[in-house]
């Protein structure tokens, strides 16, 4: 079965200090890996998808890579504005839906 | 472009009643999803269409039934809502395989 793990649940940090999220999967085959952001009362907004191990994609102040077996979201000196949850999702080359993590809780503070 | 629609924003049911979640996009994607959010546990797949007159279990069903109406529009139905069905859904539509646009939610409680 397929299966998304995000890890830390929740992240706090000061405005400035990079760091990285984490979305560990198992997929029999995978199609795309997907990332989202979600601001509260919101839907889900998506910022990348990455398709094969070595891939990179940015977006100002992110960047997801991904290899065989996780993909990181890489944040650099973030700002109060990037506080949101973060979700990844995958999805199997043999269907159309996609498996979705519970999500990383960003907190950044000034 | 409105993108991803639904109706009501917020739902007040009590146990036993019945309701339909309505969905529209203007996007011109083939296939439409309906999850619902829960605290802890991250989105999950209750019905997906890939394409117009197909309909598909997601990993949630029990207790929906779901209707693609037309391209544009999806509709979700609770025929005897629980308390266990109180959460928030989305509804979102994407082409083929590929990235999933989203609505803004229904918020529903069912007492």
């Amino acid at each position: 079965e397929d299966q998304v793990t995000q890890s830390p649940e929740a992240l706090r940090l000061q405005e400035g200090e990079s760091s990285s999220l984490n979305c560990s999967y198992t997929v029999s085959g995978l199609r795309g890996l997907f990332w989202y952001r979600q601001d509260p009362g919101k839907g889900p907004e998506f910022l990348f998808t990455l398709y094969s191990a070595g891939e990179e994609k940015e977006k100002e102040r992110l960047k997801a890579t991904l290899t065989k077996k996780e993909s990181f979201l890489h944040i650099t000196a973030p700002k109060p504005e990037d506080s949101a949850t973060y979700l990844c999702a995958v999805q199997a080359t043999n269907n159309n839906d996609m498996r979705f993590g519970a999500g990383t809780r960003l907190t950044v503070k000034p | 472009n409105a993108g991803v629609t639904q109706t009501p924003k917020f739902q007040v049911l009590k146990t036993g009643q019945s309701m339909t979640l309505q969905c529209a996009q203007d996007m011109n994607h083939n296939s439409m999803y309906w999850y619902r959010q829960d605290p802890g546990m991250g989105l999950r797949l209750i019905y997906y269409s890939a394409s117009e007159g197909t309909t598909d279990k997601g990993e949630v069903p029990n207790g929906y039934n779901v209707s693609r109406l037309n391209k544009r529009e999806f509709s979700l139905r609770l025929e005897s809502a629980a308390p266990s069905q109180t959460s928030v859904y989305f509804c979102a539509s994407s082409h083929i395989a590929r990235e999933q646009y989203f609505g803004p939610g229904t918020r529903l409680t069912v007492t």
